[in-house]
C-alpha cells in the first residue's frame, strides 16, 4: 500500500529538550516536504526536498532543520523546541515536481505540544 | 502570492442533503487539488482538476473547475455522515520551480447532522 508514514503520533515535550520527527514513505517519490497547520493560520511550508541531498527552505523554516540521506526518508528535526512550536506536522510526498497532475501524499500528522 | 479562499467556512447539513464548498483563487490556477481531513489527522486526497471545465467524480463527490480557471466548486450529494470533515483545497505552484509546494486555503467544516 502507497503511504507516507510520520512518528511519533502524538509527542509531548518540554522547551529546549532535541527531538525529531520521522517521515517515510514508499512510493519512490523524488519531492518531499514538512508542512504546518495552525488554527487560523492553514498549512505553512516549512522545508522541502527535491531528491537526497537536495533540501531547501519552504515559508518558515525557522527553528527547524532537515535531512535527506535517503530517498525514502525525510525527518524534521527541532534542535531546540519552542512553545511557538506547538502545532500539527505533515509530511508528503509527490513523485515528479516538475511535472504537474501527480497527487500529493500526506502522512498522518504529529500532534507535537512543547511546554 | 497566490491565495485561495474557501466558501463557506463551516455548513451545518442534514442527512441526505446536497452541499457545495467553493473555492476561488486570486491567479489563474494550473492544479487544483481537494482533501478532506478529520479533525485532527491526516489529509485524504480526493481529486485534482487541471483543465479548464474540467470535471470529476468519485462515489458521491463532485469537484469542478471553472474555464477561467479561478474558481472550483466541491459539490457532495445526498450527503451522510461520513462526509463529515474539513474539506481542503490546494493550489499547484503557477511556475516551474523546484518546489511543489501546494497553497492552500483555510479550509471548510462540515458537519452532516443524522
Amino acid at each position: 500500500e502507497a503511504q507516507v508514514t510520520q512518528n511519533p503520533r502524538y509527542l509531548i515535550t518540554v522547551t529546549g529538550k532535541k527531538l525529531t520527527v520521522t517521515c517515510s514513505q514508499n512510493m519512490n517519490h523524488e519531492y518531499m516536504s514538512w508542512y504546518r497547520q495552525d488554527p487560523g493560520l492553514g498549512l505553512r511550508q516549512i522545508y522541502y526536498s527535491m531528491n537526497v541531498e537536495v533540501t531547501d527552505k519552504g515559508d518558515v523554516p525557522e527553528g527547524y532543520k532537515v535531512s535527506r540521506k535517503e530517498k525514502r526518508n525525510f525527518p524534521l528535526i527541532l534542535e531546540s523546541p519552542s512553545p511557538n512550536q506547538t502545532s500539527l506536522y505533515f509530511c508528503a510526498s509527490t513523485a515528479a515536481p516538475k511535472l504537474r497532475g501527480y497527487e500529493q501524499y500526506f502522512g498522518p500528522g504529529t500532534r507535537l505540544t512543547v511546554t | 502570492s497566490q491565495e485561495l479562499e474557501q466558501s463557506p467556512q463551516s455548513l451545518i447539513v442534514q442527512e441526505g442533503k446536497n452541499l457545495t464548498i467553493n473555492c476561488t483563487s486570486s491567479k489563474t490556477l494550473y492544479g487544483l487539488y481537494w482533501y478532506k481531513q478529520k479533525y485532527g489527522e491526516g489529509l485524504i486526497f480526493l481529486m485534482m482538476l487541471q483543465k479548464g471545465g474540467e470535471e470529476k467524480s468519485h462515489e458521491k463527490i463532485t469537484a469542478k473547475l471553472d474555464e477561467k480557471k479561478q474558481q472550483s466548486s466541491l459539490h457532495i450529494t445526498a450527503s451522510q455522515p461520513s462526509h463529515a470533515g474539513i474539506y481542503l483545497c490546494g493550489a499547484a505552484p503557477n511556475s516551474g520551480g523546484s518546489n511543489y509546494k501546494l497553497t492552500f486555503g483555510k479550509g471548510t467544516l462540515l458537519t452532516v447532522n443524522p
